[in-house]
């Protein structure tokens, strides 16, 4: 079965410094790499995902993120991380030709410092 | 324009009783997802719909039990409620089953059980 590894449980980072969050995962045969973030009380919003071709997929509000086959990692970055990204950012990985679901990671808390 | 709606948002209870929480998807989308989010934040899957049939159904009490009237609607409905069912519990959609495939999430609805 798939699963995804969130190694970090918050991350801080100063406002205008670049932000990454980290993401391994774990899956038998091509991987569709997805990345979401939550705010407080609402639900996921759909930032970027990778399904094949260029390794460097860019999504919403700036971010992007890397599939790195051989280090089985789908790290997000932003290069100039805002006050109003601070949220909770959750990997997600699903196989192809697998068994339909969508595994999350346990989730990073992301905190921007003024 | 809401894409995926739940309701109620806000669901309290007392142990023993039954509810039922409502999602309505306006994308056309054929797959309909609920997912549970623990205290902890943690992400999982319960039931997957696609085109009204089930196709998800992950080791869940029987005491939830799902229903499709048609493709734009996935309700839950949680019998003899018990206090570890108090979750965030989220509607999701995709356009098929296709790995590929993003799923959008709704708002969320949370369920304390007292």
């Amino acid at each position: 079965a798939q699963s995804v590894a969130q190694p970090e449980d918050q991350v801080n980072v100063a406002e205008g410094n670049p932000l990454t969050v980290k993401c391994t995962y774990s899956v038998s045969g091509n991987p569709y790499l997805f990345w979401y973030v939550q705010y407080p009380n609402r639900g996921l919003q759909f930032l970027l995902k990778y399904i094949t071709g260029d390794n460097l997929v860019k999504g919403s509000y700036g971010f992007e993120a890397e599939f790195n086959k051989s280090q089985t990692s789908f790290h997000l970055k932003k290069p100039s991380a805002l006050v109003s990204d601070s949220a909770l950012y959750f990997c997600a990985v699903r196989a192809l030709y697998g068994n339909n679901r969508l595994a999350f990671g346990k989730g990073n808390q992301v905190v921007v410092i003024p | 324009d809401t894409a995926v709606s739940q309701t109620p948002k806000y669901l309290v209870t007392q142990m023993g009783n039954d509810k039922s929480i409502k999602c309505e998807q306006n994308l056309g989308h054929d797959t309909m997802y609920w997912y549970k989010q623990d205290s902890k934040k943690f992400l999982k899957i319960m039931f997957s719909y696609n085109n009204k049939e089930l196709i998800i159904n992950e080791t869940v009490p029987n005491r939830f039990s799902p229903k499709s009237p048609d493709k734009a609607h996935l309700n839950l409905h949680i019998n003899s409620l018990e206090l570890g069912d108090s979750a965030v519990y989220f509607c999701a959609s995709s356009q098929t089953v296709t790995d590929a495939d993003t799923q959008y999430f709704g708002p969320g609805t949370r369920l304390t059980v007292l």
